[in-house]
């Protein structure tokens, strides 16, 4: 049963324009919703997240938007760069397990942005 | 930043032998440590919540007894896959929450370990 799922398994963006990351979710009782990125042979690392009391949160090229009707969260970047090219993974936190830092992960979003 | 360390990055080893995975902080203590295992194209899938001082909680459907997990201190928690198999072939990432209420921007992933048995 796959909780959190990143439908696109990769995404290819040019130089300059937005980049538009999806991920549905499935279980009602996840508050907290994280992106992650991935360099090939690094850990990944916590790019930005949002709580479910709000529908967006912005940092520098980053906005993570977050629909809880639709059970959908998405990860803009604009303006893209080359070194924005990674995998990105969307992971979600249960209220039950905030003090516990169980995250459930999406399968990773593969994005290459081209000069 | 914070710092987390995994030992080694590639192993291979023969079926039926055990092979273990090392993970460390290496700035902080991390009372906390995750497992988890990724196959190619799917999520990372929790294994086990590793608690220093006490029995590892493991996920529904991982075996106990294959993956014998070990936090022996705040800094280090060890994987063993005991008599390995090639269905155990696969990605292996850790990762350590620093401070007391871990909310996912305080955890920290290392570079993860592949496995590969022949």
């Amino acid at each position: 049963d796959q909780q959190v799922k990143q439908n696109s398994p990769s995404l290819s963006v040019q130089e300059g324009r937005i980049s538009i990351l999806n991920c549905d979710y499935t279980n009602s009782m996840f508050d907290y919703f994280l992106w992650y990125k991935k360099y090939p042979a690094e850990g990944p690392t916590f790019l930005i997240s949002i709580s479910s009391i709000k529908d967006k949160n912005e940092d520098g090229r980053f906005t993570v938007f977050l629909n809880k009707s639709a059970k959908h969260l998405s990860l803009h970047i604009v303006p893209s760069q080359p070194g924005d090219s990674a995998v990105y993974f969307c992971a979600a936190s249960a209220r039950e397990n905030s003090n516990t830092g169980k995250l459930i992960f999406g399968q990773g979003t593969t994005l290459q942005v081209k000069p | 930043g914070a710092v987390v360390s995994q030992h080694p990055s590639w192993v291979i080893c023969k079926s039926g032998t055990s092979v273990k995975i090392e993970c460390r902080s290496l700035d902080f203590q991390a009372t906390t440590m995750f497992w988890y295992r990724q196959f190619p194209k799917q999520s990372l899938m929790l294994m086990a919540t590793s608690n220093e001082g006490s029995k590892a909680t493991y996920e529904q459907g991982v075996e106990k007894d294959k993956f014998l997990i070990n936090h022996a201190s705040l800094t280090l928690s060890t994987l063993t896959v005991t008599s390995a198999h090639p269905e155990d072939s696969s990605f292996y990432i850790c990762s350590a929450a620093k401070g007391g209420f871990p909310r996912g921007n305080t955890i920290y992933f290392g570079e993860g370990s592949w496995l590969t048995v022949v």
